[in-house]
């Protein structure tokens, strides 16, 4: 299995600021045959289902916007909101999709400071 | 606009079977190629997923849950099921429905992110 590590387990940061998040595999998701990271992101806000941002890695979801950025490639990617906004307040998670069972990182928390 | 919503019994006892549905709209499961899943999240913690299964009924699931877990898939009721067997106190979760997102490139279909979530239903495992 591969197992996903998530950092920091929470994280609060000023408004305006940017925030990171990071996330680790225990092996690579990079399939070689498609150059593509098998890689997503999700925000999940009190009360609600986990929301899409991004998946291969690097790649918003329809209508998210332009201040979440996915980068990283084979094993260690990131998690960038460029200038926090007060509804960014969420757990963040990730989640590899290269292999079976679909592990997903065990959560971030990001507040306001 | 793509809709999944889960519905079931939201106390079950110790040892018997949960039973839960998830209803689509807004697309037939028969005509999108698409697959689709269950993920569970126990109170406070992190997300887990159960399996997944395609339109034609075949699926894959999650080894630590493979021997008590069958999805199956009703096209004609656009809908796809859970069933867990021999329930203790440790599958009280929020349970999710989840449709895997799609990307078709020149070298085939990839999938496994999931794109679209229902809201989730609420199940105690309790006596």
């Amino acid at each position: 299995d591969i197992v996903m590590a998530q950092s920091p387990d929470s994280l609060a940061v000023s408004l305006g600021e940017r925030a990171t998040i990071n996330c680790k595999s225990s092996q690579t998701v990079l399939y070689s045959s498609n150059n593509k990271n098998f890689l997503a992101w999700y925000q999940q806000k009190p009360g609600q289902p986990p929301k899409l941002l991004i998946y291969w890695a690097s790649t918003r979801d329809s209508g998210v916007p332009d201040r979440f950025s996915g980068s990283g490639s084979g094993t260690d990617f990131t998690l960038t909101i460029s200038s926090l906004q007060a509804e960014d307040v969420a757990v963040y998670y990730c989640q590899q999709y290269y292999s079976t069972p679909y592990n997903f990182g065990q959560g971030t928390k990001l507040e306001i400071k | 606009q793509l809709q999944l919503q889960e519905s079931g019994p939201g106390l079950v006892k110790p040892s018997e079977t949960l039973s839960l549905t998830c209803t689509v709209s807004g697309a037939a499961i028969d005509n999108s190629y698409y697959y689709w899943g269950w993920i569970r999240q126990p109170p406070g913690k992190g997300l887990e997923w159960i399996g997944s299964i395609y339109y034609d009924g075949s699926s894959f699931f999650n080894p630590s849950l493979k021997s008590r877990i069958t999805i199956s898939v009703d096209t004609s009721k656009n809908q796809f099921s859970l069933m867990v067997t021999s329930v203790t106190a440790a599958d009280t979760a929020l349970y999710y429905c989840a449709r895997l997102g799609r990307t078709d490139t020149l070298l085939g279909y990839y999938f496994g992110y999931f794109d679209y979530w229902g809201l989730g239903t609420q199940v105690i495992i309790s006596s």
